[in-house]
């Protein structure tokens, strides 16, 4: 258990449709990172988010959004849900206090199937 | 930018052999870079990391890595793997942005 936990673990909807992925990271941790893991797109970086702020943006989709709250609990908003976003969602967490050296800390996914 | 490359995408394997899992970067700058595994059905779990110093470096479970930077290459290796190393294994690495791009992963089977 890396301490890091995701809700829902499994969601099922259909396309057009909005969805919100909820992580809470390490006790501690100030840096929350969101990652998709496709078959054809492998592991991908989507965004980072230290300390309520955005840092760090990778290949996030337009429909897509991320915001961290005061707990420093993250979401990720995935609207307008196409085939292909169906994915597993993962949420890492780390200290975010030496950028190039921190450790990111997994949770165990949430898997997002759009019918 | 940066990428990672995994060459062998599935490796199959009997219990007590060895095992040698390869991983190229492509980056100019200082790259700390990483190993994760992925057992059935878990989440990404740390097996190394390198940053600086000695450039072979052992992890958990009997792995290590040995990073060569006129080859950007940070290839995992086990002497002897177990039935229970069955698992996805990741090469990561981290440079600007604190953001990990990922290798494409290596889907290793051991039998028994």
């Amino acid at each position: 258990d890396s301490g890091v936990t995701q809700t829902p673990k499994h969601l099922i909807t259909a396309t057009g449709q909005r969805v919100t992925l909820r992580c809470s990271p390490r006790s501690g941790d100030l840096s929350v990172y969101w990652y998709q893991q496709s078959l054809d797109q492998g592991l991908q970086f989507l965004i980072q988010y230290y300390n309520g702020e955005e840092r760090a943006k990778g290949n996030i989709l337009e429909r897509f959004s991320a915001q961290q709250f005061p707990d420093l609990h993250s979401e990720l908003n995935l609207s307008s849900l196409e085939l292909g976003d169906s994915a597993l969602y993962f949420c890492a967490s780390s200290t975010g206090q030496a950028p190039y050296t921190d450790t990111q800390y997994f949770g165990p996914g949430t898997r997002l199937t759009v019918l | 930018a940066q990428s990672v490359s995994q060459h062998n995408h599935h490796v199959i394997l009997s219990e007590a052999a060895s095992l040698e899992l390869g991983c190229n970067y492509s980056y100019g700058g200082t790259v700390n870079l990483f190993w994760y595994v992925q057992y059935p059905g878990q989440h990404l779990q740390l097996l190394l990391k390198y940053f600086s110093g000695d450039p072979l470096v052992k992890g958990i479970k009997g792995f290590e890595a040995e990073f060569i930077k006129s080859k950007f290459s940070f290839n995992l290796r086990k002497p002897s793997v177990q039935w229970s190393d069955t698992a996805e294994y990741f090469c990561a690495v981290i440079s600007a942005g604190n953001m990990l791009t990922f290798g494409g992963g290596t889907r290793l089977m051991v039998k028994p």
